[in-house]
């Protein structure tokens, strides 16, 4: 049973549009939420992350919404380009040990 | 620039094989960690060492055992492999923060699809 659920599984989104991607979780013991992003033939590497304390994080086109009452979390990437293509994990932390979402691949068409 | 890697890329082993999987890391890190990932389940706990001969077990232990003598190398293995077993294993590391919070970052190695036929 995954304490993290991702959805959606799959997303197209065209160029210049916004992608987002919503985690929901239980375990109110979670104090850290990252995202990573994953390429083909790579290991996933952390793309920002954000702790319980506060709603927003902004990197770039990469923001993090944090809902700590509905205990969810989205990650929007504004204006999407081809090079966002990828699979997407949010994840939850309690003392250094993670549980991950499934998974949401992103397809940026031209 | 921080660097974590797995000895094989491809690995294809008959069922009932003992299969071993290493990992390597230069960052002089504490903690490290063994996943498996699968489509629709995202990645997966296995084991976490936080130190030198020290192992915990994650979510899915069931099949796999770990062996860390030495702080930069973490082993993950299959006593006698499964076809169930066929996944995407990846490892981890993340430095220890003093003051009592193990560090969040974790930095993954490439993988290593494992096929069990």
């Amino acid at each position: 049973q995954q304490q993290v659920k991702q959805s959606p599984q799959s997303l197209i989104v065209q160029k210049g549009g916004i992608s987002i991607i919503n985690c929901a979780y239980e375990n109110t013991a979670f104090d850290y939420f990252p995202w990573y992003q994953q390429f083909p033939g790579k290991g996933p590497a952390l793309l920002i992350a954000i702790r319980p304390d506060v709603s927003e994080k902004k990197e770039g086109r990469f923001t993090i919404s944090f809902n700590k009452s509905a205990k969810q979390f989205s990650l929007h990437i504004m204006d999407s380009q081809p090079g966002d293509s990828a699979t997407y994990f949010c994840a939850a932390n309690s003392w250094g040990k993670f549980q991950f979402g499934a998974g949401t691949q992103v397809v940026v068409t031209p | 620039d921080v660097k974590v890697t797995q000895s094989s890329r491809y690995l294809v082993k008959r069922t009932g094989e003992k299969v071993f999987l290493e990992c390597v890391q230069d960052m002089d890190h504490e903690n490290m960690f063994w996943y498996r990932q699968d489509p629709g389940l995202g990645l997966r706990l296995i084991y976490f060492s936080y130190d030198v001969k020290m192992k915990e077990k994650g979510d899915i232990p069931e099949g796999y055992s770990v062996s860390r003598e030495k702080k930069e190398r973490f082993s993950l293995i299959l006593e006698s492999a499964s076809t169930n077993q066929t996944s995407m294993y990846l490892c981890a590391s993340s430095p220890y923060i003093p003051g009592g919070s193990p560090s969040y970052e974790q930095y993954f190695g490439p993988g290593t699809r494992l096929t069990v036929t």
